[in-house]
């Protein structure tokens, strides 16, 4: 138990459906961040939120709209996706600034696994 | 931006060590870190190196050189329940993460 958890765990939906992904973290952190798995390739990161405040963007196409209204939760909407955006989606959080004594490992959820037809 | 490389797999006999080799190019360094992913679960955190030299933590040890771009992870006495992958990840001074592909370890009885 990471104190990360994600759902739902696996998504189908086609290119004209709309969807949210859900994180929720246990953990009393300040940051949240949603992160892009595709085989065989690095995490890639998409956004980052602060304090609620979005603080990344990571050049991610328009159709995936983030949203983060406290500090526990995030949301990932999904609309008019393409078949190259199936990958698995992971959310992740950490405890950020001085007091944090500089680790502030990010701890991940188990993903959402998300397939476009 | 980072440019984070380490190999694609790695196949050990159990009771073996492995040694999984991490390079990167940074624009800004402020930590490196080695996550254990297994097969559709979360990647989970194993170690973290901000200064060079070797930390040890039961049967995982990672080692950072900063003025090489370079750390390992060594996996001692492995056992099958290390069969995953290890992702190797670079801290920029944003304190934003840039992961490597990773590197799936097979062991083999």
């Amino acid at each position: 138990e990471t104190g990360v958890t994600q759902t739902p765990r696996h998504l189908v939906m086609g290119m004209t459906n709309k969807k949210s992904l859900k994180c929720e973290q246990h953990l009393g952190h300040n940051a949240m961040y949603w992160y892009k798995q595709s085989a065989k390739k690095p995490l890639e990161l998409m956004f980052v939120y602060n304090f609620k405040e979005q603080t990344e963007n990571n050049s991610v196409p328009s159709r995936f709209s983030p949203e983060c209204p406290n500090s526990s939760h995030l949301f990932l909407h999904l609309h008019t996706l393409q078949p190259e955006d199936s990958a698995l989606y992971l959310c992740a959080s950490s405890q950020e600034g001085i007091a944090s004594g500089g680790q502030e490992t990010q701890y991940f959820g188990p993903g959402t696994r998300l397939l476009v037809l | 931006g980072q440019n984070i490389d380490q190999p694609t797999e790695m196949t050990a006999t159990e009771g073996a060590i492995v040694q999984i080799n991490c390079t990167y190019q940074t624009s800004g360094f402020n930590g490196l870190f080695w996550y254990q992913q297994h097969a559709g679960e979360a990647p989970t955190f194993l170690s973290y190196n901000v200064l060079d030299g070797l930390e040890e933590k039961g049967r995982f040890s990672s080692f950072l050189s900063r003025s090489k771009g370079y750390s390992y992870l060594l996996l001692k006495e492995l056992q099958m329940k290390d069969s995953a992958s290890y992702l190797c990840a670079v801290r920029d001074e944003d304190y934003k993460l840039s992961f490597g592909a990773g590197t799936t370890v097979t062991v083999r009885a």
